[in-house]
């Protein structure tokens, strides 16, 4: 079953810190892997895309990482804002005849000045 | 570069009522998408145009909800009747390309339906 696992579920860190957020997927087969960014009452917002050979693609404070042999990605944000603060969901697609886009559930990133 | 607009913003029904969700996608996509996000949750796909054919409306609740993009452009989500689980925030989306395609999906700011 294609499915797109996420962690930690919620986050809270004081601005400025670094914080990394987990997803791992068993989608196949895989096309690529975007990170989007869904600011409260907004809907979700393209950050990186990563395809099969892309290990890492960063975006300003934004770096995402890919290891398509484990199926693992993270989102490492660097020197965290109060604009940091919202969701961030892991997209991955496949390249099955039904051309699927799974979505995660998300992780909320609260930033606390 | 005008964005996906979806109207309207906000709408509070009561159960067994008709609701209807307009979205005009950014021009020239032929993608257009129909999500259901919950609290927390991310969004599920109801329904997936390309131009104005449904490619895909394998999880869309056919006793009670249909959409229709007429003319491959802008398109309309009904919920007739509205049950009490329908109350969640229904996502647009359109891309340049296919579902597994490079082409991100761009997002409208969705409608808050609660069913009271």
């Amino acid at each position: 079953k294609n499915q797109v696992e996420q962690s930690p579920q919620s986050l809270i860190i004081l601005e400025g810190k670094n914080c990394t957020l987990q997803c791992n997927y068993t989608v196949s087969p895989f096309s690529n892997l975007r990170w989007y960014k869904q600011d409260t009452g907004r809907g979700p917002v393209s950050l990186t895309i990563m395809t099969f050979s892309e290990n890492t693609k960063s975006n300003g404070r934004y770096t995402a990482t890919l290891d398509a042999d484990t199926k693992q990605s993270s989102l490492h944000i660097t020197a965290s804002q109060l604009s940091d603060s919202a969701s961030y969901i892991c997209v991955v697609s496949s390249y099955s005849s039904a051309s699927k886009i799974i979505f995660g559930s998300g992780t909320r990133l609260s930033i606390r000045p | 570069e005008a964005g996906v607009v979806q109207s309207p913003r906000y709408k509070i029904i009561e159960k067994k009522q008709p609701v209807a969700f307009w979205c005009n996608p950014i021009s020239g996509h032929n993608t257009l998408y129909w999500y259901r996000q919950n609290l927390g949750q991310g969004p599920e796909l109801l329904i997936r145009y390309e131009n104005e054919e449904a490619v895909d409306d394998s999880q869309l609740p056919k006793d009670r909800f249909s959409a229709e993009r007429l003319k491959g452009v802008d398109s309309t989500l009904k919920i007739q009747p509205a049950e009490l689980g329908d109350s969640a925030v229904y996502l647009c989306a359109s891309s340049l390309g296919a579902g597994n395609s490079n082409s991100p999906l761009h997002f409208g700011n969705g409608t808050r339906l609660t069913v009271t």
